[in-house]
């Protein structure tokens, strides 16, 4: 069965630092990975989709990595910003279904 | 539609009593998911249709909830006599693959308590 873990659970930075996220996961045969935000009370809005086949993906101050075969993932955010607060959940895809993390709640501060 | 959209947002229901979430997808998506999100937790899998067939329901936690998409097209999650336990957060999302190739978009929620 699919496990994915999130460090940290929690994760408080002054604005415009840089920080990582990590997710791992216990099956490295998976089609993709997909990293979203939550907002509290809110729905999940995917950031950043990488297929099994690529290394990386970047969408303005994001870039996500993709090490298979050790099932690892990193979600890197350049220059933090207090909008960035939210839930940043990691979740890979297996057969049919997306497994997920518990997830990393971020609070950057002004 | 421009998104995943799910009604009601917010649904109370006495212990008992049989509730419907219902999901519409993005148009033209040929696949739906339900996920379960308790509180604190990551979402959790329900249930998955490819068009209007239901090709993994292992993940529903009963015989008390059902899933049907009978046009391929709008969803409804069916919970009956519901249990406090039943208490949490339910995700609908759509994908234009069959399975989950490309990006899944997931609707707001429907947050159920069962008082």
């Amino acid at each position: 069965k699919q496990e994915v873990t999130q460090i940290p659970a929690a994760l408080s930075v002054p604005e415009g630092e840089n920080l990582v996220l990590n997710c791992s996961f216990t099956d490295s045969a998976i089609y993709n990975l997909q990293w979203f935000r939550q907002d509290p009370g809110k729905g999940l809005t995917s950031l950043l989709l990488i297929q099994s086949s690529q290394r990386e993906q970047t969408s303005g101050r994001l870039n996500a990595s993709l090490d298979k075969s050790s099932g690892r993932s990193t979600l890197y955010i350049a220059a933090s910003q207090p909008g960035d607060s939210a839930t940043y959940l990691c979740a890979v895809t297996s057969g049919s279904r997306l497994t997920f993390g518990e997830g990393t709640q971020l609070t950057v501060n002004p | 539609g421009a998104g995943v959209s799910q009604s009601p947002r917010y649904k109370v229901a006495k212990r008992g009593q049989d509730v419907a979430l219902r999901c519409d997808p993005i148009s033209g998506h040929v696949s739906l998911f339900w996920y379960q999100q308790a509180l604190g937790q990551g979402p959790e899998f329900l249930t998955y249709f490819q068009n209007e067939a239901q090709l993994d329901k292992s993940g529903l936690p009963s015989d008390r909830f059902f899933a049907e998409r009978p046009e391929g097209s709008v969803s409804t999650l069916k919970i009956q006599r519901t249990q406090q336990e039943d208490s949490a957060v339910y995700l609908c999302a759509s994908s234009s693959s069959r399975g989950l190739n490309t990006e899944a978009f997931f609707g707001q929620g429907t947050r159920l308590t069962v008082v």
